[in-house]
């Protein structure tokens, strides 16, 4: 597709529900990243996949979190029994390549809110 | 973990003013990259700096990189309320982008 599609928008979750987010990233990217972000906030790094293979999952801040990428290029990131501090907008990037010059394609995000 | 640290964190100022919103790093940048964010939707690259020195101009952006790669301004010259958003600087390793906590900007009409 032309850009980074992300879904659902918005998604409001009971606490101890379990979610899924989605991300199609841009076609034949191979990076894909996941990131955080906090109500005024820069982005926060969760986990980084070069096609199916997860090289970084230093950011994830628990064994709720869990990212997939099976096929290399939808990417599904799942969060278990959710908590209010999981509140935040979570977006999805992708690049072609990992050189200095090459930058990130963003989706719009999904904003979790955990009540 | 590089940290960087962007000032200041809020502005807001009258359309046709001039600008400038700076990054700091504890240690230098490989490269670094500035974003524009605005609300509902994801960052959007504006530029990357790679060279101790470099300046890079678009259009009424000016972006500066410290001579030792561990600082970074960006100026704006007249403001637009268009030019509104959070400003992100990030610095690009090998494999992610960390960024700054970003300078949220305002132009009143």
């Amino acid at each position: 597709g032309a850009g980074v599609s992300q879904s659902p928008r918005y998604k409001v979750a009971k606490r101890g529900q379990d979610v899924a987010l989605r991300c199609d990233p841009i076609s034949g990217h191979v990076s894909l990243f996941w990131y955080q972000q906090a109500l005024g906030q820069g982005p926060e790094f969760l986990t980084y996949f070069q096609n199916e293979a997860q090289l970084d999952k230093s950011g994830l801040p628990s064994d709720r979190f869990f990212a997939e990428r099976p096929e290399g290029s939808v990417s599904t990131l799942k969060i278990q029994r959710t908590q209010q501090e999981d509140s935040a907008v979570y977006l999805c990037a992708s690049s072609s390549g990992q050189g200095a010059n090459y930058g990130y394609t963003f989706g719009s995000g999904t904003r979790l809110t955990v009540v | 973990t590089q940290l960087l640290e962007q000032s200041p964190q809020f502005l807001s100022i009258q359309e046709g003013e001039n600008l400038t919103v700076y990054c700091n790093s504890s240690s230098v940048f490989s490269s670094l990259q500035w974003y524009r964010q605005e609300p509902g939707e994801g960052p959007v690259l504006l530029v990357t700096v790679v060279t101790g020195g470099e300046v890079k101009k678009l259009k009424r952006l000016t972006f500066q990189f410290g001579d030792a790669r561990k600082d970074s301004s960006l100026h704006i010259t007249a403001a637009q309320p268009g030019d509104t958003g959070l400003y992100l600087c990030a610095s690009k390793g090998a494999q992610k982008l960390v960024f700054g906590q970003g300078t949220r900007l305002t132009i009143n009409p």
